[in-house]
C-alpha cells in the first residue's frame, strides 16, 4: 500500500519562529491535505491542495503540492502558543480505495 | 450543529464484552469512515463505506463490523473486546466524488480493562 513519510517527527520552537514540515510518498496522489489535531480532539482540516505545483495559504499557514505529486510541505510563520498540536499530512487518490492515507504526524511544541 | 458527531467520547469496558460506537454526520456526504489512532498517534483506516460499497482494511479483525442504518450514520460494533483494542476511534465523512477531504468527529477513547 501507499506509504507517507512525514518529517520531522517532533519540533520544539520559540514563539515567533517559522516552522516547516513535509511529507513524501512512494506513489502519487491527486489531493494533499494538512490537518491539525489538538489534544482530545479529532483532526481538523487546515489546507487542501488539488493541483501539482499549487501553493495555498490560510492565514499564517502555507502549503504546497509538489510537482511530482509525491510530496507536500506545510509552513507556519510567526508561530504562536495555540499552534501547539500534532500536524498530519494526508494524501488522497480517487478511485476504488476512496480513502486518505495519513502521515505519522509532526508534534509541534511552541515555547514562550 | 456539529458536522460529525460520535458517541460516547469515553468508553471503559472489560475484556470479552461487546460494545458499539455511534457516528452521525449532517454534511450530506456520501462516504463515511472509521479510523483507529494508536498510542503513537498513527491514524489507520479501518473501514470506508457508502451506500454501495464497503471497503475493509484487511488488517482489521472480523470482531469489528460497521453498521449503517442510513446514509448519515455509520456505527462501529466490536465483539469480544481485547486489551489491544484500546485506542481512540475516529469517525469521519467525505464527499468522495468531489475532492476527498474528510471531516472528523471528536473521537471515542476506548479503554479495555
Amino acid at each position: 500500500g501507499q506509504q507517507l513519510n512525514q518529517s520531522p517527527q517532533s519540533m520544539f520552537i520559540q514563539e515567533g519562529e517559522d516552522v516547516s514540515m513535509n511529507c513524501t510518498s512512494s506513489s502519487i496522489f491527486n489531493t494533499w491535505l494538512w490537518y491539525k489535531q489538538d489534544p482530545g480532539e479529532g483532526p481538523v482540516l487546515l489546507i487542501a491542495l488539488y493541483k501539482a505545483g499549487e501553493l495555498t495559504s490560510n492565514g499564517r499557514l502555507t502549503a504546497q503540492f509538489g510537482i511530482t505529486r509525491k510530496d507536500s510541505f506545510l509552513n507556519i510563520s510567526a508561530s504562536i502558543p495555540s499552534d501547539v498540536g500534532i500536524y498530519f499530512c494526508a494524501g488522497y487518490l480517487s478511485g476504488s480505495a476512496r480513502q486518505l492515507t495519513f502521515g505519522s504526524g509532526t508534534q509541534l511544541t511552541v515555547l514562550p | 450543529d456539529t458536522a460529525v458527531s460520535q458517541t460516547p467520547k469515553y468508553l471503559v469496558t472489560q475484556m470479552g464484552n461487546d460494545k458499539s460506537i455511534k457516528c452521525e454526520q449532517n454534511l450530506g456526504h456520501d462516504t463515511m469512515y472509521w479510523y483507529k489512532q494508536d498510542s503513537k498517534k498513527f491514524l489507520k483506516i479501518m473501514f470506508s463505506y457508502n451506500n454501495k460499497e464497503l471497503i475493509i482494511n484487511e488488517t482489521v479483525p472480523n470482531r469489528f463490523s460497521p453498521k449503517s442504518p442510513d446514509k448519515a450514520h455509520l456505527n462501529l460494533h466490536i465483539n469480544s473486546l481485547e486489551l489491544g483494542d484500546s485506542a481512540v476511534y475516529f469517525c469521519a465523512s467525505s464527499q468522495v466524488l468531489v475532492r476527498g477531504e474528510a471531516f472528523f468527529g471528536q473521537g471515542t477513547r476506548l479503554t479495555v480493562v
